[in-house]
């Protein structure tokens, strides 16, 4: 079975320092992975999506994430964080032939001013 | 593309009435819709999956009685919450399926509904 797992429930960054969200996977396939963001009182907004194609995957804002099969992590980076990227992210993983998807437990990120 | 709403945002209501949400996929055509349920500071949780056309498919421990879902069109589903009580008051979100070949595991949100009930 599928599973993921977000290993920080939080993390606080100053302003304009990096930013390090890690998660791993557990799956026997090849499987679709996902990071999503949410703001306070939202819904989910997708940040990327790695579907075996490159291992580096760009997404939105300024992130990214790289998906390292050796290490089944797929960790999501940010160079420069921004007082608006405070926010909760989850780290996801697609059931094939259900297309459910497994959460992980959400980190929440902190940036200091 | 892929934007997915919800109707209403917020909704209070009294205990033993019922309340019905729409989920829409505004651009895009969904013949699988997802419903979930948040509690404060936790992750979604997974209540039913909606087929257009069919009935849906429950995750263990949800009361299909008590939530129902209707997807009667390609591009709408709707969840009932029949006889509300406090307990049920909750964050409800849905998600949507884009159809399109290459896209097709991956699901957009709605901004969700804050139910409050009294």
């Amino acid at each position: 079975a599928q599973s993921v797992t977000q290993l920080d429930s939080h993390v606080s960054v100053s302003e304009g320092t990096p930013v390090l969200l890690r998660c791993n996977y557990s799956s026997s396939y090849s499987p679709s992975l996902f990071w999503y963001v949410q703001h306070p009182n939202k819904g989910l907004q997708l940040l990327l999506k790695y579907t075996s194609a490159a291992t580096l995957v760009k997404g939105i804002n300024g992130f990214e994430a790289e998906f390292k099969k050796s290490e089944t992590s797929f960790h999501l980076t940010k160079p420069s964080a921004h007082m608006s990227d405070a926010a909760e992210y989850f780290c996801v993983v697609s059931d094939e032939g259900t297309y459910k998807y497994i959460f992980g437990t959400g980190t929440r990120l902190k940036v200091l001013a | 593309g892929a934007v997915v709403s919800q109707h209403p945002s917020r909704v209070i209501c009294k205990s033993g009435t019922s309340v019905k949400i729409e989920c829409r996929s505004l651009d895009f055509q969904a013949t699988t819709m997802f419903w979930y349920r948040q509690f404060p500071k936790q992750s979604l949780m997974l209540m039913a999956t909606s087929n257009e056309g069919s009935k849906a498919t429950y995750e263990q421990g949800v009361e299909k009685d008590k939530f129902l879902i209707n997807h009667a069109s390609l591009t709408l589903s709707t969840l009932t919450v029949t006889s509300a009580h406090p307990e049920d008051s909750s964050f409800y979100i849905c998600s949507a399926r884009d159809q399109l070949a290459g896209r097709t595991d991956t699901q957009y949100f709605g901004p969700g509904t804050r139910l409050t009930v009294l």
